[in-house]
């Protein structure tokens, strides 16, 4: 059973560019939760989806920031127009049913520079 | 609001010795769960001990194992015979019973040969 994918692991951008970050579950995991982590710091949570829908953004920067996970395909968070303040690691997890949301599991991450 | 705090931010420890990293935590739930999380310098963030808060006994991994204490709301990790690849950064979270994990600023340790 292969762990959480993320793709890609390492993402240059320039000022102003879009990135886009995709994350595949484990298998038969519904839940998808985002994470970031600036330099320095702990991981901080951003935003949980299940399929097709968002059920907790509180994490998210109000403006260029959104995520998806559509029925089919990977979970994508989006960064438009980003800034030099946006260069982080952001992970992704996931986990099975409500039941066992306690237990996340995290994917390698993707590591966001921007110039 | 629920915090972790991590007081150390680097330790040392001879190879073969033992060592013990601290983590406070505060909350007014009485049912959560507690992590340590390993991240070598590849990032990946592994699970290296986890705590249900119910569970009265210290919880063990082989070489790892936690000290709980629940009214102090501390939760230390111990690893005991040192290796080069304990090397790392080493995180404490908590979550209580939501879905968001709160973690710590983390411990980087060093194993020196």
């Amino acid at each position: 059973n292969a762990g959480v994918m993320q793709n890609p692991r390492h993402l240059v951008r320039r000022r102003g560019q879009e990135a886009r970050l995709r994350c595949s579950p484990m298998k038969g995991h519904s839940h998808v939760y985002w994470y970031r982590q600036l330099p320095e710091e702990g991981l901080k949570f951003m935003v949980y989806l299940q399929k097709e829908n968002i059920i907790d953004e509180s994490g998210m920067p109000k403006e260029r920031f959104s995520a998806e996970f559509p029925k089919e395909g990977p979970s994508i968070l989006r960064i438009q127009q980003v800034v030099r303040g946006d260069s982080a690691a952001y992970f992704c997890a996931s986990s099975p049913d409500r039941a066992n949301r306690n237990e996340q599991f995290f994917g390698p991450g993707t590591r966001l520079t921007v110039l | 609001a629920q915090t972790v705090t991590q007081s150390q931010p680097e330790m040392s420890v001879q190879e073969a010795e033992t060592v013990t990293l601290s983590c406070t935590y505060d909350t007014s739930e009485s049912d959560y769960y507690l992590f340590w999380y390993k991240q070598p310098p590849s990032r990946q963030m592994i699970l290296v001990i986890r705590q249900e808060a119910y569970k009265q006994q210290n919880a063990t991994e082989n070489r790892f194992s936690v000290n709980f204490q629940k009214a102090a709301k501390s939760f230390s990790l111990k690893i005991s015979d040192s290796q080069l690849g304990d090397a790392a950064m080493y995180f404490c979270a908590f979550t209580s019973g939501t879905y968001k994990y709160i973690f710590g600023t983390g411990t980087r340790l060093k194993v020196l040969a």
